[in-house]
């Protein structure tokens, strides 16, 4: 069946340094989108990607969908504490008009 | 703007015992998911309802879990006779379009804890 997969599991970094997590589906995707779940919280809508080689920014956050949109990366800059949590991506379900099927989600700890 | 409701925050029941667990979506959305977390976990989708209709229960156990979203109030995840296994977060989600068409808002989330 249709999968989308993460890695990596976990990352820890120290805090100043970058981290990207990477996300890979088994079928084309008619868009992408990313959330974060800080600890013990709920997960939150950061970005949603649409087109091919799309490229989008948010502050340190740089998000990138793949030419065959069946791949994606979400890139931080100098880590700050305030970004721990674990960050998902999800797709629709079965095409465009399905249901999100979420990764497993990268786990991001940032040492002080 | 009030966000994704749920309620309770915190369920503890006994083995065999029925939790109900409540979800009202922002104002204007109609669409409703129920998705599942384990601990250090993805999430596991459930079930897909619109007002009054399931649109997609192929996450959701055959035996024991139902869910519904009437025409008035809120959404009902509801599992019978429960046991440990179902120890879980479950979150709900609405969505102003369809599917994956748009981004989800999830509410706070239900900690089921069964003893």
């Amino acid at each position: 069946g249709q999968q989308v997969m993460q890695i990596p599991q976990y990352q820890h970094v120290q805090e100043g340094e970058d981290f990207t997590t990477y996300c890979n589906s088994s079928t084309t995707l008619s868009n992408i989108q990313w959330y974060k779940q800080r600890p013990g919280g709920h997960p939150v809508f950061l970005i949603q990607l649409v087109k091919s080689g799309e490229v989008k920014k948010q502050k340190r956050l740089t998000f990138q969908f793949g030419e065959a949109k069946k791949n994606s990366s979400l890139h931080i800059t100098a880590t700050q504490t305030t970004d721990v949590g674990t960050y998902f991506c999800a797709g629709p379900y079965g095409g465009s008009q399905g249901n999100l099927i979420f990764g497993k989600g990268t786990k991001l700890s940032v040492k002080p | 703007n009030a966000g994704v409701m749920q309620n309770p925050r915190h369920l503890v029941r006994r083995r065999g015992q029925e939790a109900r667990l409540r979800c009202s979506p922002m104002k204007g959305h109609s669409h409703v998911y129920w998705y599942r977390q384990l601990p250090e976990e993805g999430l596991k989708f459930m079930v897909y309802l619109q007002k009054e209709n399931i649109i997609d229960e192929s996450g959701m156990p055959k035996e024991r879990f139902s869910a519904e979203f009437p025409k008035e109030g809120p959404s009902i995840l509801r599992i019978q006779q429960v046991v440990r296994g179902d120890s879980a977060a479950y979150f709900c989600a609405s969505s102003p379009l369809e599917g994956g068409r748009a981004e989800q808002y999830f509410g706070p989330g239900t900690r089921l804890t069964v003893t």
